[in-house]
């Protein structure tokens, strides 16, 4: 069964700290996507990055960076010099179907609380 | 800007009424398009997969005869909320695939925010 787990429920740093954002996924299917969303108090979901299972490169996007490791089922999530502005609900999600048709399974979620 | 789109941002409706909410693909096709459901504080859950042209695919536990999802064209998928109650008090979210060159890309729509007094 396909499973998508995010252990820290709430995480809060002081800006300018680095923040690590665990996803652990579980999965029978040899090809899958994982993805990562920002959820802002408004809302909506931001999408911030979609990784497939045949690609481990770590991915890194200014301040965002992500480390992919199929041995170990976890796709993490770092924030480097948080900021205020990073302050939302993290969700790590899994699609099985290639990532074509976006059934996406999600983690409960990584609330993270930036403070000044 | 908005790729999937949304209406309303946010509804209050008394209960036993029915509520009808909108997501429009917005400059493509979307066949398929996925209802998602988030309580409060919680994760977002799949309620059911919208398929242009027939009929709704619904996950577990969800009723089809309460949250009926009509996808009439390739750019619109509505899901209404009969009969109404306080505990479908929730945010509502869609999605749709777009395909690129790089492969599909999944597209939210802003959400619903639905209070049920």
């Amino acid at each position: 069964a396909q499973k998508v787990t995010q252990a820290q429920t709430e995480i809060s740093v002081v800006e300018k700290e680095d923040v690590t954002l665990d996803c652990v996924y579980e999965t029978r299917d040899t090809t899958y996507y994982l993805f990562w969303y920002k959820q802002p108090p408004s809302g909506e979901l931001v999408f911030l990055i979609r990784r497939n299972s045949f690609d481990e490169q770590n991915e890194i996007s200014g301040r965002y960076s992500w480390n992919f490791q199929k041995s170990t089922s976890s796709f993490n999530f770092t924030i480097t010099a948080s900021q205020v502005v990073d302050s939302a609900v993290y969700f790590c999600a899994l699609s099985e179907s290639g990532g074509s048709q976006g059934n996406l399974i999600f983690g409960k979620g990584t609330k993270l609380s930036v403070k000044p | 800007g908005a790729v999937v789109s949304q209406h309303p941002s946010r509804v209050i409706c008394k209960s036993g009424t029915s509520v009808k909410i909108e997501c429009r693909s917005l400059d493509f096709q979307a066949t398929t398009m996925f209802w998602y459901r988030q309580f409060p504080k919680q994760s977002l859950m799949l309620m059911a997969t919208s398929n242009e042209g027939s009929k709704a695919t619904y996950e577990q536990g969800v009723e089809k005869d309460k949250f009926l999802i009509n996808h009439a064209s390739l750019t619109l998928s509505t899901l209404t909320v009969t009969s109404a109650h306080p505990e479908d008090s929730s945010f509502y979210i869609c999605s749709a695939g777009r395909k690129s060159p790089s492969g599909n890309t999944i597209y939210f729509g802003e959400g619903s925010w639905l209070t049920v007094v």
